[in-house]
């Protein structure tokens, strides 16, 4: 079983922090790495894809990969009260049988302290 | 933008009614998925279709059907419900490679 693992917190962070959210995979051979911001009751909205070694940064957020350590982060700096959310790491895995499938984390949730 | 819709927000059911839970898009996506949100489970992939008429299973396909009889129309059909097919219900099209999925709204299914 391929596997995708984050620590399900909760992470508290004070407004203004930087908030940091990990994500172990197992499938040495993942090319596409997703994370999706989840507030409750709302179904996951993409936020961040990364495909390469190192960071991508868009505005407040920045993704960072290593493939040789099977890791990838999300980065939120400035955090928000509005940032609080559950957080959903993917990983694309590539079966033989059915082809490229999504393997998500069961989520970290994130509480950004006014 | 994607625009994936499913057909209700909220439904309740009685066990061994057929379910029928429906997904559009708008964006000329190949691939859609179905996945149910269980609380400290995660996200589990149902069924997926890479084109019209196809389909392929996923991790947890037992008790559920589906059907996609055009591009933009992925139905996903429980056809004896039971009680412990309660769950949220998400659809998610995409373009493949690199398999960026975008999700609908979900549909929390009660099965009284």
């Amino acid at each position: 079983q391929k596997e995708v693992e984050q620590n399900s917190g909760p992470l508290s962070v004070p407004e203004g922090a930087i908030a940091s959210l990990n994500c172990t995979y197992s499938d040495r051979v993942s090319q596409s790495f997703f994370w999706y911001r989840q507030y409750s009751g709302k179904s996951p909205e993409l936020i961040m894809s990364i495909y390469s070694n190192g960071d991508k940064e868009d505005g407040r957020f920045t993704a960072q990969l290593n493939k040789a350590s099977q890791y990838v982060s999300l980065l939120i700096r400035d955090s928000q009260p509005s940032d609080s959310a559950t957080y959903l790491c993917a990983v694309n895995i590539n079966e033989k049988s059915s082809g490229d499938k999504l393997t998500f984390g069961t989520g970290t949730r994130l509480a950004v302290r006014p | 933008d994607v625009k994936v819709t499913q057909s209700s927000r909220y439904l309740v059911k009685r066990t061994g009614e057929k379910v029928f839970l429906e997904c559009v898009q708008d964006m000329d996506h190949e691939n859609m998925f179905w996945y149910r949100q269980d609380p400290g489970l995660g996200l589990r992939l149902i069924y997926f279709s890479y084109d019209v008429k196809m389909k392929e299973k996923g991790d947890i396909p037992e008790g559920y059907s589906v059907s996609r009889e055009k591009k933009e129309r992925f139905s996903l059909i429980l056809e004896s419900a039971s009680t412990n097919q309660t769950s949220m219900y998400l659809c998610a099209s995409g373009t493949g490679v690199p398999n960026e999925q975008f999700f609908g709204p979900g549909t929390r299914l009660t099965v009284l």
